[in-house]
């Protein structure tokens, strides 16, 4: 079955460095989502991409879909405190799915 | 735009009990999807909904589960014969319809304990 696979596992780092997550499916994906997880919160929906090689920004977050569309990443610029939480992506498979998987997430721990 | 509810936030129980969870999705939203999520893992797929119809079901899922969105609009998951394996967050999403439509909506979830 899918898989989808992302590292690190967790990151600390001081307030104001950058901070990257990367996901990494075992199949092609139609589309990928990103999901933020606050501690004690649920899943809140941040953006989807479904274009091969697009880039999308809101604010400090920059997002890419690989090109083959079997990976994407998520850049936090200059973290925040408010950045704290646990960073999910969710891939979909080709074919017409609406199911995705979702992978273990990020924790991000942002020191001040 | 009240966002997607559940009922009850926590429910515990005793092993071999039966429970039954509630979802109320954001309300023009067709898809309507359950997850299980345990401490340190992503959310894990259970079932899902196209309008009343459930489409997929995950291979996984023991015939102790069992879920229904009999109009279209609410859902229910229930357990019977809860284990202490059950013991996990359930969570609810939904998605609106059209295209590409991928972007789910979780509500708080259900926090189940099983003792």
């Amino acid at each position: 079955g899918q898989q989808v696979m992302q590292i690190p596992q967790y990151q600390h780092v001081q307030e104001g460095e950058d901070f990257t997550t990367y996901c990494n499916s075992s199949t092609t994906l139609s589309n990928i989502q990103w999901y933020k997880q606050r501690p004690g919160g649920h899943p809140v929906f941040l953006i989807q991409l479904v274009k091969s090689g697009e880039v999308k920004k809101q604010k400090r977050l920059t997002f890419q879909f690989g090109e083959a569309k079997k990976n994407s990443s998520l850049h936090i610029t200059a973290t925040q405190t408010t950045d704290v939480g646990t960073y999910f992506c969710a891939g979909t498979a080709t074919g017409g799915s609406y199911i995705p998987t979702f992978g273990r997430g990020t924790s991000l721990i942002v020191h001040p | 735009d009240t966002g997607v509810s559940q009922d009850p936030r926590h429910k515990i129980t005793k092993r071999g009990q039966n429970v039954t969870f509630r979802c109320d999705p954001i309300s023009e939203h067709n898809r309507l999807y359950w997850y299980r999520q345990t401490l340190g893992q992503g959310p894990e797929f259970l079932t899902y909904f196209q309008n009343e119809a459930q489409l997929e079901k995950s291979r996984l899922l023991s015939d102790r589960f069992s879920a229904e969105r009999p109009k279209g609009s609410f859902s229910t998951l229930e357990i019977q014969r809860t284990e202490q394996g059950d013991s996990a967050m359930y969570l609810c999403a939904s998605s609106p319809p059209g295209i590409p439509g991928y972007e789910q909506y979780f509500g708080p979830g259900t926090r189940l304990t099983v003792t």
